[in-house]
């Protein structure tokens, strides 16, 4: 089994809409990280998150971390054609070598 | 645009084969690491390189091997090329290992096996 499960798999959301992406680990976290990747190309960072309960935003996306649930969320509020993509979660194991969850493919329709 | 730069783009292949992925690191970066991501799937870390030398491996049979250059930019070397080696591969730089810092990644070099 994956030691980073990402849910949904995928995501079909309408222009407009919110949505939220979750992370689970089977380990303790002490890094988190939300990458986006367009099909087929690089990993872009969105943000990283270390603390428990630490939340961070950039323009309308939202990250969370849970330490006690070992788990991260990231959260688009007001979702636009250009939030779609493959978004990653990665966690710190050791020396900023990370592991990499499935990814969540979303896409946004008008 | 991070300044990882990879080349080439896209690369077709037989099996049996051998094949040379190249990486520049971001500026000043010294520390580079390889990841494979197979359709459908997350990256899966390969190795790292640090100052020339090697820094870590996941789990890649040895026909993955790497070099780093001083000036920190990379090979990645795959021999006896595999219909499974087909992915996108991608390289990663970053300033220190363990620095609390993001990877940068490069576009990716799409490898495909025939």
């Amino acid at each position: 089994s994956q030691e980073l499960e990402q849910s949904p798999q995928s995501l079909i959301v309408q222009e407009g809409k919110n949505l939220t992406i979750n992370c689970t680990s089977s380990k303790t976290l002490y890094g988190l990280y939300w990458y986006k990747q367009k099909y087929g190309e690089g990993l872009i960072f969105l943000m990283m998150l270390q603390k428990g309960g630490e939340e961070k935003s950039h323009e309308k996306i939202t990250a969370k971390l849970d330490e006690k649930k070992q788990q991260s969320s990231l959260h688009i509020t007001a979702s636009q054609p250009s939030h779609a993509g493959i978004y990653l979660c990665g966690a710190d194991r050791t020396a900023d070598k990370l592991i990499f969850g499935t990814g969540t493919r979303l896409q946004v329709f008008p | 645009e991070t300044g990882v730069t990879q080349s080439p783009t896209h690369l077709i292949k037989t099996r049996g084969q051998q094949v040379t992925l190249r990486c520049s690191s971001q500026s000043g970066h010294n520390t580079v690491s390889w990841y494979q991501q197979a359709l459908g799937q997350g990256p899966q870390f390969i190795f790292q390189y640090y100052r020339e030398e090697e820094n870590g491996r996941g789990n890649f049979p040895p026909r993955f091997s790497g070099l780093q250059f001083p000036n920190y930019s990379s090979e990645l070397n795959v021999n006896a090329l595999e219909l499974d080696d087909s992915a996108l591969y991608l390289c990663a730089s970053s300033l220190d290992p363990g620095a609390d810092e993001k990877l940068f990644f490069g576009s990716g070099t799409q490898l495909s096996v025939l």
